[in-house]
């Protein structure tokens, strides 16, 4: 069973749609990271949290500690918002970390 | 402030080959770690440099290996490529100020492909 579990995979929403990505995590964390990947590969952190929610623009992060889940939402979403998704979590490795990564959610907003 | 410069952008390389990839951080960044990313895989952690030193490491073979200049610049390299070795290879850097220590900023990559 993988460390870090995303879903779903792919998502294709109409402009304007309410968007919610799912992340369940099987290992204790000090933070997770949401990242953006928009096709040629360049990655965008979106968020770090550690507990609660956290709010940039039209994207909202909130994480259950408890649970060991994650979700990343989007209000209005617009077709620029067309990317993958990816969930991170770091997992301590001798003195330091290391990010496991979801598998990603290939998100498709079409106008 | 420049962003995080890896060179090249893409890569053909054959077989047998070795590859030796570039990574610029930030300025001021001292930690510089390296992914794979793959359909199949994902991203996959490779290793993390901080002053100089391999500070942490992932499952790969001996094949992968990196160095971290004193200038903070690392390189990674692939020996005896194989076909599987095709990915995009993406390093972050990240600070070590209070708010910056754990939010890794992402290079554009580079592409490999093994012919």
């Amino acid at each position: 069973k993988n460390e870090v579990e995303q879903s779903p995979q792919n998502l294709t929403a109409q402009e304007g749609e309410f968007i919610t990505i799912n992340c369940s995590y099987s290992v204790g964390i000090s933070a997770l990271h949401w990242l953006q990947q928009h096709p040629g590969g360049g990655i965008v952190s979106l968020f770090m949290l550690s507990s609660g929610k956290k709010k940039h623009g039209r994207l909202i992060a909130t994480i259950n500690i408890q649970e060991k889940h994650s979700s990343l939402h989007i209000t209005a979403s617009h077709p620029r918002d067309s990317a993958v998704y990816i969930c991170a979590v770091p997992l301590r490795q001798g003195g330091s970390e290391k990010l496991v990564f979801g598998k990603g959610t290939k998100l498709t907003v079409n106008p | 402030k420049a962003g995080v410069t890896q060179t090249p952008r893409y890569l053909i390389k054959t077989r047998g080959q070795q590859v030796t990839l570039s990574c610029s951080p930030i300025s001021g960044h001292r930690s510089v770690s390296w992914y794979q990313q793959t359909p199949g895989q994902g991203l996959q952690f490779l290793f993390e440099y901080f002053s100089e030193t391999q500070r942490n490491k992932g499952n790969f073979p001996g094949r992968f290996s990196g160095r971290q200049f004193s200038n903070s610049r690392s390189e990674m390299n692939v020996s005896t490529l194989e076909l599987g070795d095709s990915a995009l290879y993406l390093c972050a850097s990240s600070g070590t100020g209070l708010k910056t220590k754990n939010i890794q900023y992402f290079g554009a990559g580079t592409r490999l492909s093994v012919l």
